[in-house]
Formats: C-alpha cells, sequence, structure tokens
C-alpha cells in the first residue's frame, strides 16, 4: 500500500470556487504534513503546513488534519486561475525519508 | 531565502555515460534528497542524506549512487546512464529544528529548479 493517496483530478473548478484537495496517508507515525504546490515546468513549493489535528488558515488556503482518519485536506477558496497547478502532500517530522502522493491536478476555469 | 541550486537545467547524454548530477544548498541544513519525476508516477525518492557522508536508500535506488562529501553539497551519479532513466530530477534540502528540546526533522522540503536528463 502507498503511503500517500492523493486523487491525481484534474479537479476543475469556476473561478471563485472552494477547491478542496484530499489526501490519505498510511503511516501512524506521521505528525505533521506539507502541502506543495507545483506549477507546469516548475519545481514544487511548500505552500502550508499543519502539525496538529484541526484547521489552519493562511490566506486563501485553510488545511485540515484528521490524524484519526489519517486526512488532511487543502481548501482554496476564492479560487483563481493562478491557482491552476498540481498539489502534493508529504507527511514530516519524526523521520528522515519524505515520499509523497502522486498530486492532483487543479484547473481553475476563468 | 533557502536557495538549493542544481547545477545544469538540462542535459543530454548517451547510453553507457556516467553522468554527474550536482546539488548544492546555502542554508546549512541536515538533510538533502534527490527525486525523480515522471508523468503519472509523481515524485519518487531516490537516496536521501541525513549527514555528511551518510546516505539512505529511497524507493527507486537502482542505477544509482550519490555521494556526500561537504554538507552543502549532494551529488547523484548515474554509472552508466539507461535510457530508462530519461527523467526530470530535483533535489531538495530540508532543516532539523529544536522542539522539546529535541533536534527533530522538520520534513519541510526546499526544492531546486530541477535537472531534465535525456539519455539517447
Amino acid at each position: 500500500q502507498k503511503e500517500v493517496e492523493q486523487n491525481s483530478g484534474p479537479l476543475s473548478v469556476p473561478e471563485g470556487a472552494i477547491a478542496s484537495l484530499n489526501c490519505t496517508y498510511s503511516d501512524r507515525v506521521s505528525q505533521s504534513f506539507f502541502w506543495y504546490r507545483q506549477y507546469s515546468g516548475k519545481s514544487p513549493e511548500l505552500i502550508m503546513s499543519i502539525y496538529s489535528n484541526g484547521d489552519k488558515e493562511d490566506g486563501r488556503f485553510t488545511a485540515q488534519l484528521n490524524k484519526a482518519s489519517q486526512y488532511v485536506s487543502l481548501l482554496i477558496r476564492d479560487s483563481q486561475p493562478s491557482d491552476s497547478a498540481t498539489y502534493l502532500c508529504a507527511p514530516g517530522g519524526g523521520y528522515q525519508k519524505v515520499t509523497f502522493g502522486t498530486g492532483t491536478k487543479l484547473q481553475v476555469i476563468p | 531565502d533557502v536557495k538549493v541550486t542544481q547545477s545544469s537545467r538540462y542535459l543530454v547524454k548517451r547510453t553507457g555515460e556516467k553522468v554527474f548530477l550536482e546539488c548544492v544548498q546555502d542554508m546549512d541544513h541536515e538533510n538533502m534528497f534527490w527525486y525523480r519525476q515522471d508523468p503519472g508516477l509523481g515524485l519518487r525518492l531516490i537516496y536521501f542524506s541525513y549527514d555528511v557522508k551518510m546516505k539512505e536508500k529511497g524507493d527507486i535506488p537502482e542505477g544509482y549512487s550519490v555521494s556526500r562529501e561537504k554538507k552543502e553539497r549532494f551529488s547523484l551519479i548515474l554509472e552508466s546512464a539507461s535510457t530508462n532513466q530519461t527523467s526530470m530530477y530535483l533535489c531538495a534540502s530540508s532543516p532539523r529544528r529544536l522542539a522539546g528540546g529535541h533536534w527533530r526533522d522538520t520534513g519541510e522540503l526546499f526544492f531546486g529548479e530541477g535537472s531534465r536528463l535525456t539519455v539517447l
């Protein structure tokens, strides 16, 4: 079983809508999670981190973590065409090896 | 800002050639990683290093080796390049931070711009 699972998409949302990206993981050791955004032809960049159960908000982005369900999500409010990218999640903290989900491609339609 | 620099953005090599991909980071990060990224397969971990001269195999180490002689530099070596190693190669570094009196791996990765390798 893969350690991190994401729906590959593409997920298409109209401009101004809420985009919801989901990630499940199998390793109960994971203490924190990170969301990366990768534009086409570019390398991934860290956009959000979450360390405890519940929600963490940063501007239009909200990360949600549920350790009991081994589930983490990223909500993007008021989606913009510039948010069109592939979003990767990865567990972190507590051990050195970092593996990623395959990523969800988000398309925001103007 | 953290800067991770990969020596070559684009390389074209022939089958059987030895290939070196260099990565340098300027933030004194303890951990460094090499991934390859292929369409539909996502990021796959080749090797990582948590200290100078230390290395650990990732998920797909076959056909690759690494070298970390200095903390800031992590090299990926393809001893005999093959066509199935044509890919985008991404280097990343990651810090440890003091938390609760212990140094802990953060898992926050900072990536270089990538090296696109084509093996003919």
